[in-house]
Protein backbone atom coordinates (compact mmCIF):
# COMPACT_ATOMS: atom_id res chain seq x y z
CA UNK A 1 0.00 0.00 0.00
CA UNK A 2 0.63 3.93 -0.28
CA UNK A 3 3.24 5.44 2.35
CA UNK A 4 2.95 8.10 4.44
CA UNK A 5 5.43 9.32 7.21
CA UNK A 6 5.19 11.58 10.18
CA UNK A 7 7.62 13.31 12.01
CA UNK A 8 9.04 13.56 14.73
CA UNK A 9 7.29 10.24 15.76
CA UNK A 10 7.54 11.30 19.75
CA UNK A 11 7.76 14.54 20.82
CA UNK A 12 7.98 16.39 24.68
CA UNK A 13 7.88 19.93 25.36
CA UNK A 14 7.20 22.73 28.15
CA UNK A 15 3.69 23.66 28.68
CA UNK A 16 3.47 27.67 26.16
CA UNK A 17 5.85 25.80 23.67
CA UNK A 18 4.92 25.56 20.13
CA UNK A 19 5.27 21.99 18.40
CA UNK A 20 5.39 21.24 14.49
CA UNK A 21 4.63 17.78 13.08
CA UNK A 22 4.68 17.19 9.06
CA UNK A 23 2.79 14.48 7.40
CA UNK A 24 3.94 14.09 4.12
CA UNK A 25 2.66 11.25 1.02
CA UNK A 26 5.87 9.32 -0.40
CA UNK A 27 4.57 7.28 -2.86
CA UNK A 28 1.57 9.47 -4.42
CA UNK A 29 0.45 12.88 -4.66
CA UNK A 30 -2.32 14.12 -1.88
CA UNK A 31 -4.40 17.01 -2.38
CA UNK A 32 -6.37 16.18 0.91
CA UNK A 33 -4.71 15.07 4.27
CA UNK A 34 -6.28 14.55 7.32
CA UNK A 35 -5.03 15.39 11.15
CA UNK A 36 -6.78 13.26 13.56
CA UNK A 37 -6.60 13.14 17.17
CA UNK A 38 -6.76 10.28 19.64
CA UNK A 39 -6.84 9.64 23.04
CA UNK A 40 -5.77 6.41 24.85
CA UNK A 41 -9.17 3.55 24.96
CA UNK A 42 -10.83 6.20 22.79
CA UNK A 43 -11.70 6.57 19.12
CA UNK A 44 -10.18 8.81 16.28
CA UNK A 45 -11.16 12.49 16.68
CA UNK A 46 -10.71 14.00 13.17
CA UNK A 47 -9.57 17.56 13.72
CA UNK A 48 -9.47 18.98 10.13
CA UNK A 49 -9.22 18.53 6.68
CA UNK A 50 -6.04 20.13 5.21
CA UNK A 51 -6.35 21.01 1.42
CA UNK A 52 -3.51 21.78 -0.72
CA UNK A 53 -3.48 25.68 -1.71
CA UNK A 54 -6.38 26.33 0.44
CA UNK A 55 -7.16 27.12 4.11
CA UNK A 56 -7.87 24.06 6.16
CA UNK A 57 -11.56 22.95 7.20
CA UNK A 58 -12.00 22.65 10.72
CA UNK A 59 -14.04 20.43 12.70
CA UNK A 60 -16.76 21.63 15.75
CA UNK A 61 -14.65 22.74 18.78
CA UNK A 62 -10.93 22.96 16.89
CA UNK A 63 -9.40 25.91 17.21
CA UNK A 64 -8.06 26.78 14.62
CA UNK A 65 -5.77 29.55 15.78
CA UNK A 66 -4.00 26.57 18.22
CA UNK A 67 -3.75 24.27 15.90
CA UNK A 68 -2.27 25.58 12.61
CA UNK A 69 -2.40 23.57 9.25
CA UNK A 70 -0.45 24.51 6.31
CA UNK A 71 -0.43 22.18 3.08
CA UNK A 72 1.73 24.12 1.04
CA UNK A 73 2.47 21.37 -1.56
CA UNK A 74 0.79 17.86 -2.52
CA UNK A 75 2.63 15.83 -0.90
CA UNK A 76 3.26 17.59 2.77
CA UNK A 77 1.01 18.88 5.27
CA UNK A 78 1.58 20.65 8.72
CA UNK A 79 0.20 20.64 11.79
CA UNK A 80 1.72 23.21 14.26
CA UNK A 81 0.24 23.18 17.92
CA UNK A 82 0.76 26.56 19.00
CA UNK A 83 1.20 27.55 22.74
CA UNK A 84 0.95 24.03 23.70
CA UNK A 85 -0.74 22.67 27.56
CA UNK A 86 -0.46 19.29 29.42
CA UNK A 87 -4.15 18.69 28.00
CA UNK A 88 -2.88 18.94 24.43
CA UNK A 89 -1.07 15.54 24.85
CA UNK A 90 -2.30 13.04 22.56
CA UNK A 91 -1.19 10.94 19.82
CA UNK A 92 -1.79 12.74 16.66
CA UNK A 93 -2.40 11.20 13.41
CA UNK A 94 -2.29 12.35 9.87
CA UNK A 95 -3.78 10.65 6.61
CA UNK A 96 -3.36 11.19 3.22
CA UNK A 97 -6.41 10.36 0.50
CA UNK A 98 -5.10 8.88 -2.65
CA UNK A 99 -7.32 9.92 -5.63
CA UNK A 100 -6.26 7.44 -7.88
CA UNK A 101 -7.11 4.38 -5.74
CA UNK A 102 -10.81 5.39 -4.65
CA UNK A 103 -10.32 7.63 -2.32
CA UNK A 104 -8.85 5.45 -0.28
CA UNK A 105 -7.37 7.00 2.84
CA UNK A 106 -3.40 5.85 4.42
CA UNK A 107 -2.67 6.91 7.56
CA UNK A 108 1.44 7.31 8.96
CA UNK A 109 2.78 6.17 11.94
CA UNK A 110 1.78 8.64 14.09
CA UNK A 111 3.25 11.48 16.52
CA UNK A 112 2.91 10.68 20.30
CA UNK A 113 3.20 14.52 21.97
CA UNK A 114 3.65 15.02 25.69
CA UNK A 115 3.75 18.56 26.75
CA UNK A 116 5.13 18.76 30.57
CA UNK B 1 -27.61 7.79 14.55
CA UNK B 2 -23.95 7.99 13.97
CA UNK B 3 -23.34 7.50 10.07
CA UNK B 4 -21.77 4.29 10.52
CA UNK B 5 -21.96 2.10 13.33
CA UNK B 6 -19.79 -0.96 14.71
CA UNK B 7 -20.65 -2.68 18.03
CA UNK B 8 -17.27 -1.79 20.53
CA UNK B 9 -16.50 -4.88 21.44
CA UNK B 10 -14.90 -6.83 23.02
CA UNK B 11 -15.48 -9.87 20.70
CA UNK B 12 -13.14 -12.16 22.20
CA UNK B 13 -12.65 -15.59 19.58
CA UNK B 14 -10.71 -18.95 20.12
CA UNK B 15 -7.38 -18.98 17.85
CA UNK B 16 -8.04 -20.59 15.09
CA UNK B 17 -11.81 -19.71 14.62
CA UNK B 18 -13.87 -17.24 12.25
CA UNK B 19 -13.90 -13.86 13.84
CA UNK B 20 -16.86 -12.06 12.31
CA UNK B 21 -17.06 -8.17 12.45
CA UNK B 22 -20.17 -5.98 11.69
CA UNK B 23 -20.52 -2.72 10.68
CA UNK B 24 -23.74 -0.72 9.53
CA UNK B 25 -24.11 2.51 7.68
CA UNK B 26 -26.75 5.47 7.13
CA UNK B 27 -25.31 7.12 3.80
CA UNK B 28 -27.18 5.48 0.65
CA UNK B 29 -24.55 7.70 -1.35
CA UNK B 30 -21.81 5.54 0.24
CA UNK B 31 -19.95 4.01 -2.65
CA UNK B 32 -16.55 2.71 -0.91
CA UNK B 33 -15.66 0.79 2.41
CA UNK B 34 -12.77 0.09 4.05
CA UNK B 35 -11.41 -1.81 7.15
CA UNK B 36 -8.70 -0.71 9.08
CA UNK B 37 -6.92 -3.01 11.98
CA UNK B 38 -5.32 -0.37 14.99
CA UNK B 39 -2.79 -2.46 17.38
CA UNK B 40 -2.80 -0.76 20.68
CA UNK B 41 -0.59 2.27 20.65
CA UNK B 42 -0.31 2.21 16.68
CA UNK B 43 -1.95 4.11 13.64
CA UNK B 44 -4.24 2.78 11.64
CA UNK B 45 -3.19 0.32 8.48
CA UNK B 46 -5.40 -0.38 5.71
CA UNK B 47 -6.35 -3.94 5.25
CA UNK B 48 -9.22 -4.05 3.00
CA UNK B 49 -11.56 -2.13 0.74
CA UNK B 50 -14.42 -2.66 -1.36
CA UNK B 51 -16.68 -1.22 -3.34
CA UNK B 52 -19.09 -3.63 -5.41
CA UNK B 53 -22.10 -5.78 -3.62
CA UNK B 54 -20.79 -8.89 -2.28
CA UNK B 55 -17.36 -10.73 -1.53
CA UNK B 56 -13.97 -9.99 -1.82
CA UNK B 57 -11.52 -12.18 -0.29
CA UNK B 58 -7.69 -11.64 0.52
CA UNK B 59 -5.76 -14.31 2.28
CA UNK B 60 -7.40 -15.01 5.65
CA UNK B 61 -9.88 -11.71 5.24
CA UNK B 62 -13.32 -11.37 3.26
CA UNK B 63 -15.07 -8.45 3.11
CA UNK B 64 -18.91 -8.24 2.74
CA UNK B 65 -20.80 -5.67 1.18
CA UNK B 66 -24.92 -5.41 1.01
CA UNK B 67 -25.48 -2.07 -0.22
CA UNK B 68 -29.35 -2.91 -0.14
CA UNK B 69 -29.39 -3.69 3.59
CA UNK B 70 -26.43 -1.04 4.50
CA UNK B 71 -24.23 -3.53 5.56
CA UNK B 72 -20.54 -4.38 5.60
CA UNK B 73 -18.43 -7.04 7.39
CA UNK B 74 -15.02 -8.56 7.95
CA UNK B 75 -14.42 -12.10 8.41
CA UNK B 76 -11.21 -13.25 9.56
CA UNK B 77 -10.62 -16.80 8.83
CA UNK B 78 -8.02 -19.11 11.17
CA UNK B 79 -7.92 -16.51 13.50
CA UNK B 80 -4.49 -15.92 15.06
CA UNK B 81 -3.40 -13.96 18.23
CA UNK B 82 -1.66 -11.38 16.44
CA UNK B 83 -5.49 -10.40 15.28
CA UNK B 84 -5.42 -9.37 18.26
CA UNK B 85 -6.68 -5.35 17.68
CA UNK B 86 -8.97 -2.93 17.50
CA UNK B 87 -11.10 -2.76 13.45
CA UNK B 88 -12.27 0.26 12.29
CA UNK B 89 -15.05 0.24 9.47
CA UNK B 90 -14.86 3.19 7.50
CA UNK B 91 -17.35 4.25 4.63
CA UNK B 92 -16.73 6.81 1.78
CA UNK B 93 -19.93 8.92 2.32
CA UNK B 94 -21.60 11.33 -0.57
CA UNK B 95 -20.25 14.38 1.49
CA UNK B 96 -17.01 13.50 -0.08
CA UNK B 97 -15.50 12.45 3.66
CA UNK B 98 -14.40 8.86 5.13
CA UNK B 99 -16.43 8.45 8.10
CA UNK B 100 -15.06 5.99 10.36
CA UNK B 101 -17.02 3.81 13.11
CA UNK B 102 -15.82 3.88 16.71
CA UNK B 103 -14.30 0.29 16.42
CA UNK B 104 -14.37 -3.05 17.51
CA UNK B 105 -12.19 -4.66 19.54
CA UNK B 106 -11.16 -8.26 18.68
CA UNK B 107 -9.72 -10.66 21.49
CA UNK B 108 -8.19 -14.01 19.87
CA UNK B 109 -7.41 -16.51 22.66
CA UNK B 110 -5.19 -19.29 22.38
Amino acid sequence: GAVVSQHPSRVICKSGTSVKIECRSLDFQATTMFWYRQFPKQSLMLMATSNEGSKATYEQGVEKDKFLINHASLTLSTLTVTSAHPEDSSFYICSARDRTARETQYFGPGTRLLVL
Amino acid sequence: QKEVEQNSGPLSVPEGAIASLNCTYSDRGSQSFFWYRQYSGKSPELIMSIYSNGDKEDGRFTAQLNKASQYVSLLIRDSQPSDSATYLCAGYSSASKIIFGSGTRLSIRP
